[in-house]
């Protein structure tokens, strides 16, 4: 079946600029998970939601950091006034529940802050 | 922080069997040790997890000694598939099951 979507794909933007990266997870999963990898480094927590709540925005760097869920499906993470720290890849995972043990990634949004 | 530390990198010859060690000597007895994998390019993979006893799957084995300090993943086969970063984490099951990453073992598989 269909795997978590992530687009685009890759970005490019301008230093000021707002993005905005979708995630569609797997039909049916009701926790989602955002993610950030910037070049040779680990994996950073940013937000997770249950359901359209999100009740963990511990991992949000500043408050240029948004994210949103709606209808239990689709997530939305906006980025405002993008600087070139915030260059990196971008990974959503989404599990059957809060409590499943397996999360599943998408391939991730590489964002590009020129 | 990450709860887990890992070697930075290792090589295994293609055929033989990888060994990939984790310690979390700080891990609580609600925590999951769990591993998931990278290629280059790609998402996290889940491979295995486990809390106290021995587990195997169609990946991979995992070891994890009894006073729950440290653990092996185990890779019985390796191909040069099998080249990607490998992640260990501990997981509080009673929190929010997000994941802390360190920054894993850079497996590289020879031919």
């Amino acid at each position: 079946g269909a795997g978590v979507s992530q687009s685009p794909s890759n970005k490019v933007t301008e230093k000021g600029k707002d993005v905005e990266l979708r995630c569609d997870p797997i039909s049916g999963h009701t926790a989602l998970y955002w993610y950030r990898q910037s070049l040779g480094q680990g994996l950073e927590f940013l937000i997770y939601f249950q359901g359209n709540s999100a009740p963990d925005k511990s991992g949000l760097p500043s408050d240029r950091f948004s994210a949103e869920r709606t209808g239990g499906s689709v997530s939305t993470l906006t980025i405002q006034r993008t600087q070139q720290e915030d260059s990196a890849v971008y990974l959503c995972a989404s599990s059957f529940t809060f409590s499943s043990y397996e999360q599943y990634f998408g391939p991730g949004t590489r964002l590009t802050v020129t | 922080d990450a709860k887990t530390t890992q070697p930075t990198s290792m090589d295994c010859a293609e055929g033989r069997a990888a060994n990939l060690p984790c310690n979390h000597s700080t891990i609580s007895g609600n925590e999951y040790v769990y591993w998931y994998r990278q290629i280059h390019s790609q998402g996290p993979q889940y491979i295995i997890h486990g809390l106290k006893n021995n587990e195997t799957n169609e990946m991979a084995s995992l070891i994890i000694t009894e006073d729950r300090k440290s653990s092996t993943l185990i890779l019985p086969h390796a191909t040069l598939r099998d080249t990607a970063v490998y992640y260990c984490i501990v997981i509080d099951t009673s929190g929010t099951y997000k994941y802390i990453f360190g920054t894993g073992t850079r497996l590289k598989v020879l031919a």
